[in-house]
């Protein structure tokens, strides 16, 4: 079976400072990795996923995230924070080798606060 | 626009009353799921759909129903509904394979 886990439920950070949120995944297969946001009553939004190839992805908004397999990470990274980025953030875990049944199995989610 | 759409996104009913919750996508997409969100406990999925006619349970399907007639359409069925079934609900799809999935805006149902 497939899991995620983010070992903080909230992170604040002052703008302008680097924000990682932290994410582990554990899955039979080969992983296939998401972030996703969601504003206050908004949908989650798409910001950057993980299939193959190069361990840091980049996606909207500035964020980025690094693929470490041998610790089963998928931290997300923004180098400078903006109080706009303030929100609920969650990670997504995919097994491709798996049957293809279960889309995608999510993590409880980190509050990110952005203090001016 | 690509999107998924669900309806009504607020909603307030009496434990017992019937009711369905909407989803429809226009991206032509083979998987749809619903998840429920809860505090804490993040997204977790009730049913999914790999294709018209093809549904199958998730994590948490105790209490809900879903159909899968159309390619576009995948409604939400709670035939009785009950109070633990408070909870945000998301409609998504994705294509087969290697896309990332679209998520509606969410229906807050209140179950009293």
């Amino acid at each position: 079976a497939q899991s995620v886990a983010q070992p903080e439920d909230q992170v604040n950070v002052a703008e302008g400072n680097p924000l990682t949120v932290k994410c582990t995944y554990s899955v039979s297969g080969n992983p296939y990795l998401f972030w996703y946001v969601q504003y206050p009553n908004r949908g989650l939004q798409f910001l950057l996923k993980y299939i193959t190839g190069d361990n840091l992805v980049k996606g909207s908004y500035g964020f980025e995230a690094e693929f470490n397999k041998s610790q089963t990470s998928f931290h997300l990274k923004k180098p400078s924070a903006l109080v706009s980025d303030s929100a609920l953030y969650f990670c997504a875990v995919r097994d491709l080798q798996a049957y293809a049944g279960n889309m995608l199995t999510f993590g409880g989610g980190t509050r990110l606060m952005v203090k001016p | 626009e690509a999107q998924v759409t669900q309806n009504p996104r607020y909603l307030i009913t009496v434990t017992g009353k019937k009711l369905t919750v909407t989803c429809s996508q226009n991206m032509n997409h083979e998987y749809m799921s619903w998840y429920r969100q809860d505090p804490g406990l993040g997204l977790r999925q009730i049913y999914y759909s790999m294709n018209v006619e093809v549904t199958d349970k998730g994590d948490v399907p105790e209490g809900y129903k879903v159909s899968r007639k159309e390619k576009r359409n995948f409604p939400l069925i709670l035939e009785s509904p009950s109070p633990n079934q408070t909870s945000l609900y998301f409609c998504a799809s994705s294509p087969f394979g290697w896309g990332e999935a679209f998520f509606g805006q969410g229906t807050r149902l209140t179950v009293v």
